[in-house]
């Protein structure tokens, strides 16, 4: 079966630090690989996505995530924070062989700190 | 569209009582998830269908939950009789699929959740 880490439960920083969260997948097929993000009160909503091509993919707001095939892994980065990126980052998984399942992280919640 | 829209936004009823929520997918998305959301167990996926069939209910914690996909735009998962512990967000998601292709599949569009107490 699939399964998702993310290895930061809670990340606290100041304004302008760099970000970069950990997200490792268990599965050796081919994968589609999400980051999704929930504002405190809102619904989740994709912030980017991976199917296939350039590893590095740009989302929205100056968020970046670098697809490693032999890592297993798809980390979430933002060079400069701001006080409203303070939210709680998801990373997604759907597999080949799963097409329709998304298997989630237990997500990471990022605190900045103006 | 008006993306994918769950009903009601806040239930509040006391334990023994049936609740039941509804929701609408984006219009032309073959897929549907309920998840659930507390502090405790984080996201829990409970059930999906495709094509308006359940495909994978484990995640359903026990019999008193049920979910239904009558038609393509709509559905329900009830919980019957509600229990204190069930309290928690539930979303709906809907997303679509390119036949056998992963490619532009699967990203998920998520309802503003309904928020349950049971006291």
């Amino acid at each position: 079966a699939q399964s998702v880490s993310q290895h930061n439960h809670h990340v606290i920083l100041s304004e302008a630090a760099s970000l970069e969260l950990g997200c490792n997948y268990s599965y050796g097929g081919t994968v589609n690989l999400f980051w999704y993000v929930q504002y405190p009160g809102q619904h989740l909503q994709l912030l980017l996505k991976y199917f296939s091509g350039d590893p590095l993919v740009k989302g929205i707001k100056g968020f970046e995530a670098e697809f490693i095939k032999s890592k297993f892994s798809f980390n979430l980065r933002k060079p400069s924070v701001q006080w409203s990126d303070t939210a709680e980052y998801f990373c997604a998984v759907t597999s080949n062989t799963n097409a329709g399942k998304s298997t989630f992280g237990d997500g990471t919640t990022l605190t900045v700190k103006p | 569209d008006a993306g994918v829209i769950q009903s009601p936004r806040h239930e509040v009823t006391e334990m023994g009582q049936e609740v039941t929520l509804r929701c609408k997918p984006i219009s032309g998305h073959d897929y549907l998830f309920w998840y659930r959301q507390t502090m405790m167990r984080g996201l829990e996926l409970l059930i999906y269908f495709n094509n308006n069939v359940p495909i994978d209910d484990s995640g359903m914690p026990e019999d008193r939950f049920s979910a239904k996909m009558p038609n393509a735009s709509f559905s329900t998962l009830k919980i019957q009789p509600s229990e204190p512990r069930d309290s928690a967000v539930y979303f709906c998601a809907s997303s679509f699929s390119t036949g056998n292709k992963l490619g532009g599949a699967n990203v998920l569009t998520f309802g503003a959740g309904s928020r349950l107490t049971v006291l």
